[in-house]
């Protein structure tokens, strides 16, 4: 079956950096996402890996090894409205996004 | 401005009764798809279109139904048969043929049980 893992809670402190870490199982790979979502609302696009290596736009990055089945979103100058859920997501060989179940990260002054 | 809209934001459903939820997109995307979310859990897919008047069952398609007569709508009924609907659904839509773009969501619909 396809799977993807994540921890399901982090928290971190303001100011400072956290990395959250998502490896998959799938059937294909055609791409990597990463999404933000606060509480009650709807996911919003961070990034898109599908080559190995780092992806940077401002204070988010996000590396992909296809190889180790394994990603991370790494966040810094970690602000309080980073509180949020961060859910990784894997495009399969059928271009169906295969969603994990979030990390929901914890933002303490 | 383009995005895509659900409707209503809450809603409740009596025992035996169906209920529809609405999404309209004005994004020009082909493919839309509807998405249920339990807390604490992921995004499950119940049904996805890529053209019109054309549908496919997602992963928990059971007790819901479809159609896409306009590009720019693709509505959700949650029937009688579905026991436990209380959940939060996500309406998303994408482009095709253009590799893996993301998909946009709507800002969900809030599905409770009287």
């Amino acid at each position: 079956g396809q799977n993807i893992d994540q921890p399901t809670e982090m928290t971190a402190t303001e100011g400072a950096i956290v990395q959250i870490n998502c490896t998959y199982q799938t059937s294909g790979f055609n791409g990597l996402f990463w999404y933000q979502q606060h509480a009650g609302e709807a996911p919003t696009f961070l990034s898109y890996n599908v080559l190995d290596g780092l992806e940077e736009k401002g204070r988010f990055s996000s590396f992909l090894s296809r190889s180790k089945g394994y990603s991370y979103l790494l966040l810094k100058e970690l602000q309080m409205k980073d509180s949020a859920s961060y859910l990784c997501a894997v495009l399969d060989s059928n271009y169906q996004l295969i969603w994990g179940a979030g990390t929901k990260l914890i933002i303490k002054p | 401005d383009g995005g895509i809209t659900q409707s209503p934001k809450y809603l409740f459903r009596k025992e035996g009764q169906n209920v529809t939820l609405s999404c309209e997109q004005n994004l020009n995307h082909d493919a839309m798809y509807w998405y249920r979310q339990d807390p604490g859990q992921g995004l499950r897919l119940i049904y996805y279109s890529q053209i019109v008047n054309d549908f496919q069952k997602g992963d928990i398609a059971e007790g819901y139904s479809v159609s896409r007569e306009k590009k720019e709508s693709f509505p959700l009924t949650v029937t009688s048969a579905q026991k436990n609907p209380t959940a939060f659904y996500l309406c998303a839509s994408s482009p095709l043929g253009t590799g893996a773009p993301p998909q946009h969501f709507g800002d969900g619909t809030r599905l409770s049980i009287l």
